[in-house]
């Protein structure tokens, strides 16, 4: 079975712009998360979504955003970017709310100049 | 999720036992985890225990929990090179959203 696939892997970006992450879970979970890493900050949880809704959401700016599909793919959106917005941003996929196994995809790494 | 702390070095020889140890805050924590992070990947899920556990074991994983103290540790038995990595501590309680430790780096030496 495949695993949690993030695209695009790399992205540069400039300040002002936006941008969309695109993530696809495991075959058969409904349930994605996404979580940023930064150097200084550590792993911070963005926002979860089940059932193309958003259940949860993390102490983040209302420039970041997501949605969920009916296949249960998910993007997230950053817009007006800033230089803090350089990071790693991982999501997660999980079969369903139930906190047990959430599987990680490898990221995708945001540069923003 | 509250905070989870974690020390941030080990230095282990190879063939040698690691413990890598974490404290959490949240005493509503459902379930405990450990991941593991290579060099430009994500992360990867060793293992984790759900919280009325004292033990788990998994080949050269064994995870340790002692709930009262809030205490966690990660035992990786004859650890190889292939071990070094930075290796996470997360717990998660009702709201399901992960909390995590600043990452333990594990540098295996020969």
């Amino acid at each position: 079975k495949a695993g949690v696939t993030q695209t695009p892997r790399y992205l540069i970006k400039t300040r002002g712009q936006q941008v969309t992450l695109s993530c696809s879970p495991i075959s058969g979970h409904r349930s994605v998360s996404w979580y940023q890493q930064t150097p200084g900050q550590g792993l911070q949880f963005l926002f979860e979504y089940f059932s193309e809704t958003q259940r949860n959401k993390g102490n983040f700016p209302g420039r970041f955003s997501g949605r969920q599909f009916s296949n249960s793919r998910s993007e997230m959106n950053v817009s007006t970017l800033e230089l803090g917005d350089s990071a790693l941003y991982l999501c997660a996929s999980s079969l369903d709310r139930a906190p047990r196994e959430q599987y990680f995809g490898p990221g995708t790494r945001l540069t923003v100049t | 999720g509250e905070d989870v702390e974690q020390s941030l070095f080990l230095s282990v020889r190879e063939g040698d036992s690691s413990v890598i140890n974490c404290t959490y805050t949240d005493s509503s924590s459902t379930y405990l985890y450990w991941y593991k992070q290579e060099p430009g990947a994500g992360l990867q899920l060793l293992t984790y225990i759900f919280s009325n556990m004292d033990m788990k074991q998994d080949q050269r994983l064994t995870v340790l929990l002692n709930k009262k103290d809030k205490h966690l540790s990660l035992r990786i038995a004859d650890t190889q090179t292939g071990d070094s990595a930075i290796y996470f501590c997360a717990e998660t309680s009702n709201d399901y959203k992960l909390s995590f430790g600043a990452g333990t780096t594990v540098t295996v030496r020969a």
